[in-house]
């Protein structure tokens, strides 16, 4: 249980362009998502935490004009990378955090990764 | 602002010996100690985690041990295999929704 999906899984695109990104809970219901970019050979870096219905939190050095995220339904959130540059390209990995009631022994900060999206801006 | 460093950044190992991975946290109401497996391309796997009021966890040949006062916690791996290769975090959260912060990450190598 507690399965994430995340699409696309990669893309490429020109500089200029946006790029929307989701992520899918698909057994659960999140209302927290999180999205994190990764560098090669680094770690996970908190880009923004994601609440349904509400707008989303973003860590300090982020633009959240540039990268947009929605979280729309307790199923889906998005982010969207506009006007894209060649310094964006990352792994962008989302993950959503079990809910209370499907806890079953797990802790209720437990989260689950997607399988992340890898992009690259030409 | 929250911290969390990790120890050491790469670690080689023979098949059969043991690995140790250290972490320091610096938020002293972090409660929540997950540790993530992540291969190379491929998402970032829950492998073991520890609450505040255990001091040690063990799950077949992964341990994961607390000290709170030293704010300091420990993944240890006995018998490594070649598939135990991969990179390791650390991350330390609270309970309540908190943000999780993630330590830099240790490459493991497991030589057969």
């Amino acid at each position: 249980g507690a399965v994430v999906s995340q699409h696309p899984s990669w893309v490429i695109c020109k500089s200029g362009t946006s790029v929307k990104i989701e992520c899918r809970s698909l057994d659960f219901q999140a209302t927290t998502m999180f999205w994190y970019r990764q560098f090669p050979k680094q770690s996970l870096m908190l880009m923004a935490t994601s609440n349904e219905g509400s707008k989303a939190t973003y860590e300090q050095g982020v633009e959240k004009d540039k990268f947009l995220i929605n979280h729309a339904s307790l199923t889906l959130s998005t982010l969207t990378v506009t006007s894209a540059h060649p310094e964006d390209s990352s792994f962008y990995i989302c993950s959503a955090r079990v809910p209370p009631q499907r806890l079953a022994g797990r802790s209720y900060n437990e989260q689950f990764f997607g399988p992340g999206t890898r992009l690259t801006v030409l | 602002g929250e911290n969390v460093e990790q120890h050491p950044s790469t670690l080689s190992v023979q098949e059969g010996d043991s690995a140790v991975i250290k972490c320091t946290y610096s938020d002293s109401a972090s409660n929540y100690f997950p540790w993530y497996k992540q291969e190379l391309g491929k998402r970032p796997q829950l492998i073991i985690d520890i609450r505040s009021n255990v001091g040690e966890k063990k799950d077949q040949r992964i341990a994961v041990t607390l000290n709170k006062t030293a704010k300091h916690f420990s993944l240890h791996i006995t018998e490594t295999q070649p598939e135990d290769s991969a990179v390791y975090f650390c991350a330390a959260s609270r309970t309540g929704g908190f943000k999780t912060i993630f330590g830099a990450g240790t490459r493991l190598f497991v030589k057969a």
